[in-house]
């Protein structure tokens, strides 16, 4: 079975300034994909990132960036130019190839982005 | 895409009684999947459905707790003789076969008394 670990169950960032979540993860797995997650309060979840693992280039979305270090099972994300809209709490997921891709999510950290 | 709705955004009910959710899909998001969420907790995976066929359940999912998906379109979620451990954020996903990402709606909010 896969886990998902998310240790940060808080932090907190000044706007403009750049901010690293952590997720590490267990799996025997050789082929799947990761994600990031953001909720903002009282809202759904929206998808921030994704990273397939057969992938040695991190993925990039805007001021979102991945360092993804597979042997190590490791995928932050790192958050530039923080702004106060990023407060949320983000979920780091991760889904196998097979088995339907259900997702398995960690606890989730609370960002906070303070003005 | 107009988004993953579910309905209601709220429930309350007193333990015994059945409850039913509905999620409507993306559409032409042949995939989905119901999850659970508690408090200071992620989502757990309770089941999925590939078009109208149920193809994985969690051994969370009791067999108090029933989904379907009739024709490959909305999916609902019922439990019955709810109990307060029910008491959870339910949560609906979908996606298309050839992406992995899954697309949330925004819960149902269920509270057990």
């Amino acid at each position: 079975a896969q886990t998902v670990t998310q240790s940060q169950p808080e932090m907190s960032v000044q706007e403009a300034e750049t901010v690293t979540l952590s997720c590490t993860y267990d799996t025997s797995e050789s082929n799947y994909y990761l994600f990031w997650y953001k909720q903002p309060p009282s809202r759904q979840k929206i998808l921030v990132i994704r990273q397939e693992a057969y992938k040695q280039q991190n993925a990039t979305e805007n001021r979102f960036s991945v360092n993804f270090q597979k042997a190590a099972k490791s995928f932050s994300l790192k958050i530039s130019d923080s702004q106060l809209g990023d407060t949320a709490m983000y979920f780091c997921a991760f889904g196998k190839e097979t088995s339907g891709s259900r997702l398995t999510f960690g606890e989730g950290t609370q960002l906070t982005v303070n003005p | 895409d107009t988004g993953v709705s579910q309905d209601p955004r709220h429930k309350i009910t007193k333990r015994g009684q059945n409850v039913t959710f509905r999620c409507d899909p993306i559409s032409e998001h042949n995939r989905l999947y119901w999850y659970r969420q508690t408090l200071g907790q992620g989502p757990e995976f309770l089941t999925y459905f590939q078009n109208e066929a149920q193809l994985e359940k969690s051994r969370l999912l009791s067999d108090r707790f029933s989904a379907e998906r009739p024709k490959g379109s909305f999916s609902t979620l019922e439990i019955q003789r709810t109990e307060q451990g029910d008491s959870a954020m339910y949560l609906c996903a979908s996606r298309r076969d050839s992406l992995y990402e899954q697309y949330f709606g925004p819960g149902t909010r269920l509270t057990v008394t």
